[in-house]
């Protein structure tokens, strides 16, 4: 079983929908949680870290729940920009590395 | 800088040739960490730094991969006598600390292909 597991897509939605992602971990001394989004085989860039309380960027919301080891992010009103790949990340224990999913696909169409 | 700069940013190699990719971290931040992307978006971490110390190398083949972060260079990753599987991009990141819940930056990477 994968550390960190995503569907992984495609999720092809008009602009303007709302659309969410959902992530499991695995490993219960998961201490950080970030959702990062990648374009085109180009560098991840971080979106949002994502806490407890859970927490809102604009247009983006992040939830963690740590009984159920499940991270989501939901993003309202969907536009053509945000077609990516989101990639649900942890970090665990004493390591720094990041633990990626396999990411989930989005494709905004017009 | 204020990027991660990581040079080349395509590197072509005949199998059984050395590569060397290089990275420089964002000034300030103490962590650099190297990871490989592979087909399907499957990243993995191969070894991270402190400075110049090695913090974490537990990804790292045992044979083949080097690293090296020296003063006043840009760090490197070494790969001796590739094989067709070392095909991936080569991401290197940095944070300014070592706190798990300190994002980290990462640079274009580098499209290595062995052929």
């Amino acid at each position: 079983r994968k550390e960190v597991e995503q569907d992984p897509g495609p999720f092809n939605v008009p602009e303007g929908a709302t659309v969410a992602f959902n992530c499991t971990y695995s490993n219960s001394a998961s201490q950080s949680f970030f959702w990062y989004r990648q374009d085109c085989r180009k560098e991840p860039k971080l979106l949002m870290s994502v806490y407890s309380s859970g927490n809102e960027d604009g247009r983006f919301t992040a939830q963690l729940n740590r009984a159920s080891q499940y991270i989501s992010l939901l993003i309202r009103d969907s536009k053509l920009s945000d077609s990516a790949t989101y990639l649900c990340v942890v970090t665990s224990g004493s390591a720094r590395q990041l633990t990626f999913g396999s990411g989930t696909q989005l494709t905004v169409l017009p | 800088g204020e990027e991660v700069a990581q040079t080349p940013k395509h590197l072509v190699r005949g199998e059984g040739q050395k590569a060397k990719l290089y990275c420089a971290p964002i000034k300030g931040h103490s962590y650099v960490f190297w990871y490989q992307q592979v087909l399907k978006n499957e990243f993995k971490f191969l070894i991270s730094f402190q400075n110049e110390n090695v913090f974490d190398e537990t990804g790292m083949p045992k044979e083949r991969f080097s690293a090296k972060c020296l003063p006043n260079s840009p760090c490197s990753l070494e790969i001796q006598a590739t094989k067709l599987e070392d095909s991936a991009v080569y991401f290197c990141a940095s944070s300014r600390t070592g706190d798990s819940n300190q994002p980290q930056h990462f640079g274009d990477g580098t499209r290595l292909s062995i052929l």
